[in-house]
C-alpha cells in the first residue's frame, strides 16, 4: 500500500484566498483524521471521520475551516478565506478501527498512519 | 480531555550510547494505548513503538524499548546504541476509549557523532 497520500506537499497562498488540502487514506481504513501542527500549539486534532461521516469537529478553529469526505478514498480540508495565522503543517492520518469500538478492537493495533503533511504558508 | 506531558524539550546523546525520553500522561481510563512517534526533518510521522495499557510487559522494537509504569502514568522511551539516524523530534501519544490520539509537545533528540 502507498500509505496515506496528501497533496500538495507545499502551498503558498495570499491572505484571503481559498486553500484546499487533499488526502487519500489507506484503503480499507475506516477512520480519517486531520491534524494541524504549529510550534506554539503542537499537534492538534481538527476533525475526524468514521465511514465518511464527520464524528467530531470540535477542533476546527472557526467557520473558515471545513472538511469533507465524499467517499472512502478521499477527503479535503478547505480554508476560506485563509489568514496568515493558518500557516502550519496539516497532517492527514487514517486508522483501521478505533479503540472505543470494542467490536473493532482486535483490528486496532497499529495506531494511526500519517501522511507526509502539507506545509501551508499564508502571506 | 486527557493530557500528555513531555518535560524534556531537548535531549542529546552520543552515538552508540543510550538515551531515555520521558513522558507522563493523565487519564481516568483503564483501557488505552500509548505510542511513541518519530518525526525526522522530512516531517513524516513514523510510529516507533506502541504499548497496550492492559499488557504489563514492556514493549520492545529492536533498539527501542519502553518503561511503562501504569500506576505512575509514566511511559518513557529508551533508545539503545543511538545512531545518527535517530535524530528527530519524538512525540509521546495517548489514545483511550473516549479520546482520540493526543500528543505531547515533543522532545528534540540530537545525536552527536
Amino acid at each position: 500500500d502507498a500509505g496515506v497520500i496528501q497533496s500538495p506537499r507545499h502551498e503558498v497562498t495570499e491572505m484571503g484566498q481559498e486553500v484546499t488540502l487533499r488526502c487519500k487514506p489507506i484503503s480499507g481504513h475506516d477512520y480519517l483524521f486531520w491534524y494541524r501542527q504549529t510550534m506554539m500549539r503542537g499537534l492538534e486534532l481538527l476533525i475526524y471521520f468514521n465511514n465518511n461521516v464527520p464524528i467530531d469537529d470540535s477542533g476546527m478553529p472557526e467557520d473558515r475551516f471545513s472538511a469533507k469526505m465524499p467517499n472512502a478514498s478521499f477527503s479535503t480540508l478547505k480554508i476560506q478565506p485563509s489568514e496568515p495565522r493558518d500557516s502550519a503543517v496539516y497532517f492527514c492520518a487514517s486508522s483501521l478501527g478505533n479503540l472505543g469500538q470494542g467490536f473493532y478492537r482486535e483490528k486496532f493495533d497499529f495506531g494511526y498512519t500519517f501522511g507526509s503533511g502539507t506545509r501551508l504558508t499564508v502571506v | 480531555a486527557q493530557t500528555v506531558t513531555q518535560s524534556q524539550p531537548e535531549m542529546s546523546v552520543q552515538e552508540a550510547e543510550t538515551v531515555t525520553l520521558s513522558c507522563t500522561y493523565d487519564t481516568s481510563e483503564s483501557d488505552y494505548y500509548l505510542f511513541w512517534y518519530k518525526q525526522p526533518p522530512s516531517r513524516q510521522m513514523i510510529l516507533v513503538i506502541r504499548q497496550e495499557a492492559y499488557k504489563q510487559q514492556n514493549a520492545t522494537e529492536n533498539r527501542f524499548s519502553v518503561n511503562f509504569q501504569k500506576a505512575a502514568k509514566s511511559f518513557s522511551l529508551k533508545i539503545s546504541d543511538s545512531q545518527l539516524g535517530d535524530a528527530a523530534m519524538y512525540f509521546c501519544a495517548y489514545i483511550g476509549v473516549v479520546d482520540d490520539m493526543r500528543f505531547g509537545a515533543g522532545t528534540r533528540l540530537t545525536v552527536k557523532p
